[in-house]
């Protein structure tokens, strides 16, 4: 069973609506990711949380915000998405010690489609 | 040149064979080491974390080369249930918490 939890499992939106993703994690990680997954690609970085302050911002447009209201909880607000944001939107989250950085534990994902 | 590459695969192995493949990574100031496995429309799973002196767990063994910049994988007698991705993960090129992801290896593990 994961201990990253995400809901919901899955969104379908138009491309006027406004939604958000939640992520809890239950494991006392500090750091927290959002990551964008197409299929048959690699997931792809898009923020980084680490004590509760964002680190990294991979040049994500301004339509992902996302939020962390304290150190379990993790948001991804969505607002006039395109059809090509289409997705599979993973959460992580790990502890913050080691030099590079430390193994990632995911969520099962949010499936986003955008009409 | 990618940060990471893998083999795409796909590695038939027949149940109970050993397969191995590898990974190579282009930045040496690289830290941390990884593999996880995905299946499909799943999400990532931490397989295992490889360590300078190479790490095993069960029928899974790990590598790492830092001089030739590569780390393998080896699954010995393979189920069927080794079927899947395999992403090699290297942290700590550029900035802390950004993990480089492979493309990824596909093993797919026959009767």
């Amino acid at each position: 069973d994961t201990e990253v939890t995400q809901t919901p499992k899955h969104l379908v939106m138009g491309m006027t609506n406004k939604k958000s993703l939640k992520c809890e994690q239950h494991m006392g990680h500090r750091a927290m990711y959002w990551y964008k997954q197409k299929a048959k690609k690699p997931p792809e970085l898009m923020f980084v949380y680490s004590y509760e302050k964002l680190s990294i911002n991979e040049s994500v447009p301004s339509r992902f915000s996302p939020e962390c209201p304290n150190s379990s909880l993790l948001n991804l607000h969505l607002h006039a998405l395109q059809p090509e944001d289409s997705a599979l939107y993973l959460c992580a989250s790990s502890q913050v010690r080691l030099a590079g950085g430390d193994e990632q534990f995911f969520g099962p994902g949010t499936r986003l489609t955008v009409l | 040149r990618k940060e990471v590459e893998q083999d795409p695969g796909p590695f038939n192995v027949p149940e109970g064979a050993t397969v191995a493949f590898n990974c190579t990574y282009s930045n040496s100031a690289s830290q941390s080491f990884f593999w996880y496995r995905q299946d499909c429309r799943k999400e990532p799973k931490l397989l295992m974390s490889v360590y300078s002196s190479g790490n095993e767990d069960g029928r899974f063994t790990a590598q790492l080369n830092r001089a030739s910049q590569y780390i393998s994988l080896l699954i010995r007698d393979s189920k069927l249930s080794d079927s899947a991705t395999y992403l090699c993960v290297v942290a700590g090129a550029d900035s802390w918490g950004k993990l480089q992801f492979g493309a990824g290896t596909q093993v797919v593990v026959t009767p």
